[in-house]
C-alpha cells in the first residue's frame, strides 16, 4: 500500500495564477483532509470530508475549494494564488474503524511570488 | 473559540533523562485526544490516542495521560534517545481534529 500520496511535491505559481493540490489514499478510509502548516502557526485544518459527497470547511477555508472526488480522492484548488497562501500543505485521511488515527501524506511545498 | 497550548517552542533533554511535553486546551471537551510525532520535511505520524475516560496511556517508553477537569494533557518519553528528537504535536478533538502549533525536542547525547 502507498498509503497517502500527494502531488505535486514542489510548485511556484505567480499571484493570481490557480492549481489544484491532488490526493489519494488507498486504504479504504472514509474521512479526508486538507491541512496548511507554516512556520509558528502549526497544522491548520482548511477543508474536511467526513465522507465521499460531503465537505465541511475548517479553520481557515478563505481561498481555497475542495472536491471529493471519490472515495479516493480528494483535492484542493487555489483560484486566485496569494503570497499568504505560501505553505507547506498536507493530505491526511483517516478510518473510523482506526477511531480517529489519521495518516499524513508527504506534503506540497508551495511557493507563491 | 478553542485554542490549544504547548509548552515552549523547543526543550532540551539530556540522554537518558524523561523528557515531559504538555498540552493545555480550552473552550472545548474533546471525547479524544492524540500525539503525533513530526520529523523535518515529513507529514506527523500518529503516536498515541487517549480516550476522555481514559486517565493514562503506555506504549513502549511512551506514556500519556489525560486530564479533563485541568484540560490538560502530558506526554512523557523515558530513557529519551537521541532518535526522539523531533516535533511533538498535541491534538484534541473528534472528527475535526484541531492540532497545537508543536514542542520541538531535542535530546542530547
Amino acid at each position: 500500500n502507498a498509503g497517502v500520496t500527494q502531488t505535486p511535491k514542489f510548485q511556484v505559481l505567480k499571484t493570481g495564477q490557480s492549481m489544484t493540490l491532488q490526493c489519494a489514499q488507498d486504504m479504504n478510509h472514509n474521512s479526508m483532509y486538507w491541512y496548511r502548516q507554516d512556520p509558528g502557526m502549526g497544522l491548520r485544518l482548511i477543508y474536511y470530508s467526513a465522507s465521499e459527497g460531503t465537505t465541511d470547511k475548517g479553520e481557515v477555508p478563505n481561498g481555497y475549494n475542495v472536491s471529493r472526488l471519490n472515495k479516493r480522492e480528494f483535492s484542493l484548488r487555489l483560484e486566485s494564488a496569494a503570497p499568504s497562501q505560501t505553505s507547506v500543505y498536507f493530505c491526511a485521511s483517516r478510518s473510523v474503524a482506526l477511531v480517529y488515527e489519521q495518516f499524513f501524506g508527504p506534503g506540497t511545498r508551495l511557493t507563491v511570488l | 473559540s478553542q485554542k490549544i497550548e504547548q509548552n515552549s517552542e523547543a526543550l532540551n533533554i539530556q540522554e537518558g533523562k524523561t523528557a515531559t511535553l504538555t498540552c493545555n486546551y480550552t473552550n472545548y471537551s474533546p471525547a479524544y485526544l492524540q500525539w503525533y510525532r513530526q520529523d523535518p520535511g515529513r507529514g506527523p505520524v500518529f503516536l498515541l490516542l487517549i480516550r476522555e475516560n481514559e486517565k493514562e496511556k503506555r506504549k513502549e517508553r511512551l506514556k500519556v495521560t489525560f486530564d479533563t477537569t485541568l484540560k490538560q494533557s502530558l506526554f512523557h518519553i523515558t530513557a529519551s534517545q537521541p532518535a526522539d528528537s523531533a516535533t511533538y504535536l498535541c491534538a484534541p478533538g473528534d472528527d475535526k481534529i484541531i492540532f497545537g502549533k508543536g514542542t520541538r525536542l531535542h535530546i542530547l547525547p
